[in-house]
């Protein structure tokens, strides 16, 4: 079966330095997702990413996230100067489409956990 | 915006029992998707089963069901037989039609006992 990879699964960094968390989405899915879920919390939306460029983002995301897809297969998400509040679990998913229309079903990802110091 | 609402935040169950898990929810829109995700010790998220909002009829994976009840925006889990592998976090989850992002709810931590 069909799977999204993410590399690194854990990854510890100091705070203020830049992290890059690695998705390989499913071949034929066009939608891409990041998701975060801090420990003991809710799993929170962060950022679409479709045709090349981001389609919805939440308020969370904001200038030090970016996301990129550099050679047609990764999938990446770049936290450029890390806070000790972006420890989480971040996930990376996939879809052949968006919204409740036809088989949009997110294949998840089994996360990269990040910690900041 | 929509909301989604687990109001169990622990549950225990004997193994091979039956156990319901609820969720609600809140939305305007009339075409939508509910998820039920499961998250086991290893944080990963896997798909236990949805439901299509137009859809009358309740979804059925195996052990686990659905109690989808449109009007009263109320999607409950309910696992049969339960295992001991289904000891997991559960989060319901709901997707419009027209956005890109599913919205979580705040799990329900679930526990099988021997």
């Amino acid at each position: 079966e069909p799977e999204v990879t993410q590399t690194p699964s854990h990854q510890v960094t100091q705070m203020g330095q830049e992290v890059i968390l690695r998705c390989v989405p499913i071949s034929n899915h066009l939608y891409f997702y990041w998701y975060r879920q801090i420990l003991g919390q809710k799993v929170e939306f962060l950022v679409s990413f479709y045709n090349n460029e981001i389609s919805e983002k939440s308020e969370i995301f904001d200038d030090q996230f970016s996301v990129e897809r550099p050679d047609g297969s990764n999938f990446t998400l770049k936290i450029r100067s890390t806070k000790l509040e972006d420890s989480a679990m971040y996930f990376c998913a996939s879809s052949t489409r968006t919204g409740a229309s036809g088989a949009n079903v997110l294949t998840f990802g089994a996360g990269s956990r990040l910690t900041v110091l | 915006a929509q909301t989604v609402t687990q109001s169990q935040p622990e549950m225990s169950v004997q193994e091979a029992e039956t156990v319901t898990l609820s969720c609600t929810y809140d939305t305007s829109e009339s075409n939508y998707y509910l998820f039920w995700y499961k998250q086991p010790p290893s944080r990963q998220m896997i798909l236990v089963i949805r439901q299509e909002a137009y859809k009358q009829q309740n979804a059925t994976e195996n052990r686990f069901s659905v109690n989808f009840q449109k009007a009263a925006k109320s999607f409950s889990l309910k696992i049969s037989d339960s295992q001991l592998g289904d000891t997991a976090m559960y989060f319901c989850a709901f997707i419009g039609n027209a956005g890109n992002m599913l919205t979580f709810g705040g799990g329900t931590r679930l526990m099988v006992k021997p």
